[in-house]
């Protein structure tokens, strides 16, 4: 079974907009830790955003916010005011308790446009 | 402070041969990293180290693939021997334990293509 789902796999904005990418998840653990990573056309996997499931508030890391439904396993990125550098894919990862790995969702590619 | 470094950065081989990528984690983090990313399959976790002892190599596809740490600041992954299937992107990561999300920061990645 998908452990993390993002259905969208292309998305489209206009500079200055917000954009949410959704991200929804699977597990049965109580303890778990939901990541967001960027990847440029470059290559690299740039860290975001962490949302633990006991946290209570939702994470934001500048014009990055997570939104977190605990009852509805989604944990969307919202991003805000978006920038022609945004453009890039987006992996949602999770990590469940007692384990150091990540398991990632196939990605969302965004495309910010002037 | 330098990030992960991965070696070489782009590498072409012929099938057959063998293939050695390098990775230095972040100094002080105590755990490392294998992932791979194709078109097909996404990114996949190969295999993990904690204080350079392999925890979990269950996502290592084959025989020919195998990885070492032998020490704190040095891994290496390879493949013997590479098959045209191998070629994709290798990414190394590092995290400390100790507190915080403990985020995983990854290397530049090594795109790997065998002819």
């Amino acid at each position: 079974a998908q452990k993390i789902t993002q259905t969208q796999p292309g998305m489209f904005v206009q500079e200055k907009e917000a954009v949410t990418l959704d991200c929804t998840y699977d597990t049965s653990d109580q303890s778990y830790g939901l990541f967001w990573y960027k990847q440029p056309s470059s290559g690299e996997m740039i860290f975001l955003i962490y949302q633990g499931s006991y946290d209570e508030q939702n994470a934001t890391e500048g014009r990055y916010s997570l939104n977190f439904q605990k009852a509805r396993k989604s944990a969307n990125l919202v991003i805000s005011a978006s920038q022609l550098g945004d453009s890039a894919m987006y992996f949602c990862a999770m990590r469940e308790r007692g384990f150091q790995k990540l398991v990632f969702g196939t990605g969302t590619r965004l495309l910010v446009s002037p | 402070d330098a990030g992960v470094i991965q070696s070489p950065r782009h590498e072409v081989t012929e099938m057959g041969q063998e293939v050695t990528l390098r990775c230095k984690p972040i100094s002080g983090h105590d755990y490392l990293f294998w992932y791979r990313q194709t078109m097909m399959r996404g990114l996949e976790l190969l295999i993990y180290f904690n204080n350079n002892v392999p925890i979990d190599d269950s996502g290592m596809p084959e025989d020919r693939f195998s990885a070492k740490m032998p020490n704190a600041s040095f891994s290496t992954l390879k493949i013997q021997p590479s098959e045209p299937r191998d070629s994709a992107v290798y990414f190394c990561a590092s995290s400390l334990l100790a507190g915080g999300p403990r985020e995983q920061y990854f290397g530049p990645g090594t795109r790997l293509t065998v002819t």
